[in-house]
């Protein structure tokens, strides 16, 4: 079965600044999606960024980019210029391109929070 | 687009009676998903509906949880006779099919507390 891990349940950062949020995953597909979602307090989750395992090439949107290493199955996102309002819950979450399960897997989140 | 809304925000009920739960997803989705959040953890895969056929459930959907999504727009999410461990926030998120990659768009949530 497929596992979605992130290690540091809570991180801080400085307005401003870049913080890096960890994620690893367990599978024997070749073929799947990785993304980070923001879920901000009593809020709805959001997507913030995703990732074809084919592709070799980092995704970007804006300040959030990834770090996608898939021989050591490692999926980390790199917020630059941190604002107040990127403080929020984030999940690393992994689903299978192709036949079988539908589901996304998700990890148990990094509180992220943004100091002034 | 006026995203996926959940009906209700909140819901409390004492244990052994029955609740409901009304997901309207994005009207363009026929991919719809039921996911369970519990206090500190990451959202778990309940059950998925692609149109109105209900085709993948997890393990963790006991019997006394049931979902439906008759015409292939809005769903239900009925769980009987609950129990305290049923108290969490259940998430309804939906996509469309058009695309392998296409993100889910999450609702806001209903939360049930069982007392």
């Amino acid at each position: 079965a497929q596992t979605v891990t992130q290690s540091q349940p809570e991180m801080s950062v400085q307005e401003a600044e870049t913080v890096t949020l960890s994620c690893t995953y367990d599978t024997s597909e070749s073929d799947y999606y990785l993304f980070w979602y923001k879920q901000p307090p009593s809020r709805q989750m959001i997507l913030v960024i995703r990732q074809e395992a084919y592709k070799q090439q980092n995704a970007t949107e804006n300040r959030f980019s990834v770090n996608f290493q898939k021989a050591a199955k490692s999926f980390s996102l790199k917020i630059s210029d941190s604002q107040l309002g990127d403080a929020a819950m984030y999940f690393c979450a992994y689903r299978r391109a192709q036949g079988g399960s539908e589901k996304l897997v998700f990890g148990k989140g990094t509180k992220l929070t943004v100091n002034p | 687009d006026t995203g996926v809304s959940q009906d209700p925000r909140h819901k409390i009920t004492k244990r052994g009676q029955n609740v409901t739960f009304r997901c309207d997803p994005i009207s363009e989705h026929n991919r719809l998903y039921w996911y369970r959040q519990t206090l500190g953890q990451g959202p778990e895969f309940l059950t998925y509906f692609q149109n109105e056929a209900q085709l993948e459930k997890s393990r963790l959907l006991s019997d006394r949880f049931s979902a439906e999504r008759p015409k292939g727009s809005f769903s239900t999410l009925e769980i009987q006779r609950t129990e305290q461990g049923d108290s969490a926030m259940y998430l309804c998120a939906s996509r469309t099919g058009q695309a392998l990659n296409s993100p889910l768009h999450f609702g806001n949530g209903t939360r049930l507390t069982v007392t």
